[in-house]
């Protein structure tokens, strides 16, 4: 379909380890987010991409976490040195301006053990 | 922080109308209100936003009241498949700030048969 799609559907990673989650957006989307979800609460911004740059990162937790959109379509949410405390559903949407109603996709399971 | 407040859960008969309020007493003039539903192990989805007037569409019809403090999501039948979190959020227009989806935890809509 075009809707937006995330890869992989599920990560399963030893704590300590590195993983990139990739995002897809819909073709023609300039702006990009990126949120995380742990069970049993709403999805908490990270990231907020227009075009290639990163225009708010305020919600990123620490520097271990890092996002890239370099070609202004795909991005890459990078994460080194995981934690336990990392595991959530991370979900990534995109809409055509900053403004414009935002399209989920249906998210990567991250699971440090 | 999340600008709305909701109801952490209601219960609606299948087939019957199921209105979810919203609180958003701090609303600025340039801000949106924003509806989004999460079904079980999905991404959030678009439902509908408005500004002043009463929206409709397939999905849904949301009513803002006049001073625009509070509002009412509307499902005019609801099935089964309604059953999800809606997520009731407040979001400035384009040339705003506020252009990030804040999520609170939503009202949990339970359909039942």
């Amino acid at each position: 379909g075009a809707g937006v799609s995330q890869t992989p559907s599920n990560k399963v990673t030893e704590k300590g380890k590195y993983v990139e989650l990739r995002c897809d957006p819909i073709s023609g989307h300039t702006a990009l987010y990126w949120y995380r979800q742990s069970l049993g609460q709403g999805p908490e911004f990270l990231i907020y991409f227009q075009g290639t740059g990163a225009a708010d990162d305020s919600g990123l937790p620490n520097d271990r976490f890092f996002a890239v959109r370099p070609e202004g379509s795909v991005s890459t949410l990078k994460i080194q040195r995981t934690e336990r405390g990392d595991s959530a559903v991370y979900l990534c949407a995109s809409a055509r301006d900053r403004a414009g109603e935002a399209f989920f996709g249906q998210g990567t399971r991250l699971t440090v053990v | 922080d999340a600008k709305t407040t909701q109801p952490p859960s209601m219960d609606c008969a299948e087939g019957r109308a199921a209105n979810l309020p919203c609180n958003h007493s701090t609303i600025s003039g340039n801000e949106y209100v924003y509806w989004y539903r999460q079904i079980h192990s999905q991404g959030p989805q678009y439902i509908i936003h408005g500004l002043k007037n009463n929206e409709t569409n397939e999905m849904a019809s949301l009513i803002i009241t006049e001073d625009r403090k509070s509002s009412t999501l509307i499902l005019p039948h609801a099935t089964l498949r309604d059953t999800a979190v809606y997520y009731c959020i407040v979001r400035a227009s384009l040339g705003g700030s506020n252009y990030k989806l804040t999520f609170g935890k939503g009202t949990l809509l339970t359909v039942n048969p």
